[in-house]
C-alpha cells in the first residue's frame, strides 16, 4: 500500500502569512492527490484535486502543486477562516489513503 | 443541492453490532459510487469502505475487512454500513461521502458517532 506522509504535523502562523504544507507518497502517484480542510466538529471539505485543480468556489489563495512523490498545499495569505486541519488524500488500486493531517494554528 | 445524512450511531458494547445509514438527496444516487470514512476522537481521517454506483464493486480497508459490510440501495437512495464484532478502537465519527470521477470525496455528511464501550 502507498503511504502518505504529511509535514509538519502542526504549523503556527499569523494572518497574512504564506503557509506551505507538504505531502509525500511512498511511491510515485502521478498527480492523483487531493487536499481537504477540516474544522473542529465539521466534515472535511475538498479544496484541491488532481494535485493542482482548485475546486469551484475555493478561494484563489489556496493552490496545490507537485507530482510523483512530493506535493504541496500553499495558502498565499492566511486568513482567519483558514485556521484548520488539512489532509492530503490519494487513491490507487481500489484503496484510498489520507495523510495524518497538518493543523494550522495561531502563532 | 446535494445532501447526505448519516444515522444509526450510538453507544455499543464491545462485540456488538450496528448498522449505519446514509440518506442521500439532491442528486442521482444510482449514478455515483459512495464511501465511508471514519475519524477517531482527536485523530485523523481513515478511509473505511467504498462501493460502486451499482453496488457490484466493493472495497474495504484492511483494518475492517471481515467485520464491516457496505451496501447500497439505489431504490431508497441509501448507503449502509453494517458493523459486526465492534471493538473499542472502532469508536469514531463515521462519515459517508460521494465519490467523484477523480476518486475524491466532494460531498460529505455531517457524521454519525459510534462509541464502543462497556
Amino acid at each position: 500500500d502507498i503511504q502518505m506522509t504529511q509535514s509538519p504535523s502542526t504549523l503556527s502562523a499569523s494572518v497574512g502569512d504564506r503557509v506551505t504544507v507538504t505531502c509525500r507518497a511512498s511511491q510515485s502517484i502521478s498527480s492523483w492527490l487531493a487536499w481537504y480542510q477540516q474544522k473542529p466538529g465539521k466534515a472535511p471539505k475538498l479544496l484541491i484535486y488532481e494535485a493542482s485543480t482548485l475546486k469551484s468556489g475555493v478561494p484563489f489563495r489556496f493552490s496545490g502543486s507537485g507530482s510523483g512523490t512530493e506535493f504541496t498545499l500553499t495558502i498565499s495569505s492566511l486568513q482567519p477562516d483558514d485556521f484548520a486541519t488539512y489532509y492530503c488524500q490519494h487513491y490507487s488500486d481500489n484503496s484510498w489513503a489520507f495523510g495524518q493531517g497538518t493543523k494550522v494554528e495561531f502563532k | 443541492e446535494v445532501h447526505l445524512v448519516e444515522s444509526g450511531g450510538g453507544l455499543v458494547k464491545p462485540g456488538g453490532s450496528l448498522r449505519l445509514s446514509c440518506a442521500a438527496s439532491g442528486f442521482t444516487f444510482s449514478a455515483y459510487s459512495m464511501t465511508w470514512v471514519r475519524q477517531a476522537p482527536g485523530k485523523g481521517l481513515e478511509w473505511v469502505s467504498s462501493i460502486s454506483s451499482n453496488g457490484v464493486y466493493i472495497y474495504y480497508a484492511d483494518s475492517v475487512k471481515g467485520r464491516f459490510t457496505v451496501s447500497k440501495d439505489n431504490a431508497k437512495n441509501s448507503l449502509y454500513l453494517q458493523i459486526h464484532s465492534l471493538r473499542v478502537e472502532d469508536t469514531s465519527v463515521y462519515y459517508c461521502a460521494r465519490i467523484e470521477y477523480s476518486n475524491v470525496f466532494n460531498y460529505w455528511g455531517q457524521g454519525a458517532l459510534v462509541t464502543v464501550s462497556s
